[in-house]
């Protein structure tokens, strides 16, 4: 069955610090990688995605992940967190199919 | 802005009742999709709908239902509502099936079920 494992629960960092969110998923054919942001009491936010292409995306408030085929995982890394990244993170993987899968999160906090 | 409108943002009901949740995708998107997020499950899908015909069902209870109209809005039904049911409800739309394009989430119903 495909899954998407989101390994960290909550994820506390100092302010300026590197942050590492990993995510790995169950299948290695044909898929598409996002990572979405929650903040509180809002909806998901599409922050990056990888649908072809180079393997290293980047958004526009910093965030970068890595999509490694052989490990099968797309990890969100950002060299220096800043109070307002404080958020939910959802890994999700399109499946050929059609099908999203989410994992189950991971809380991340910024600490002054 | 996503350009995915849900409403009501909150609603508020007793056990044993009906609501109806609902939604309005991106314009020119075909394809809509229900979730719920509670704090013990996450975020749990529930169906999609694809240009008015259902393609996919989640963990959708036999007590709710959904069903996506001719102008591509979109309304939940859940019925005989119990306390468990308290979360967010997400919709979220993609242009077409099978297209690799991401999601885009409204900003939720919390339904709070006393």
């Amino acid at each position: 069955a495909q899954s998407v494992t989101q390994l960290d629960s909550q994820v506390p960092v100092f302010e300026e610090a590197p942050v590492e969110l990993r995510c790995n998923y169950s299948s290695s054919v044909s898929v598409y990688l996002f990572w979405y942001v929650q903040y509180p009491n809002q909806g998901l936010q599409l922050l990056l995605k990888y649908l072809s292409g180079s393997t290293l995306v980047e958004s526009i408030n910093g965030f970068e992940a890595e999509f490694n085929k052989s490990q099968t995982s797309f990890h969100l890394r950002k060299p220096s967190v800043h109070i307002s990244d404080t958020a939910e993170y959802f890994c999700a993987v399109l499946f050929t199919g059609n099908q999203f899968y989410f994992g189950t999160g991971t809380s991340l906090t910024v600490i002054p | 802005d996503s350009g995915v409108t849900q409403t009501p943002k909150h609603l508020i009901t007793a056990t044993g009742q009906r609501v109806t949740l609902r939604c309005s995708p991106r314009s020119g998107d075909l394809s809509v999709y229900w979730y719920q997020q509670s704090l013990d499950q996450g975020l749990q899908f529930l169906i999609q709908y694809y240009n008015g015909e259902e393609r996919a069902k989640g963990n959708i209870l036999e007590r709710f239902s959904a069903q996506q109209f001719p102008d591509l809005h979109s309304e939940l039904n859940l019925s005989s509502l119990e306390l468990g049911d308290s979360a967010l409800y997400f919709c979220a739309s993609s242009p077409r099936q099978g297209y690799n394009s991401p999601l885009h989430f409204g900003n939720g119903t919390r339904l709070t079920v006393t």
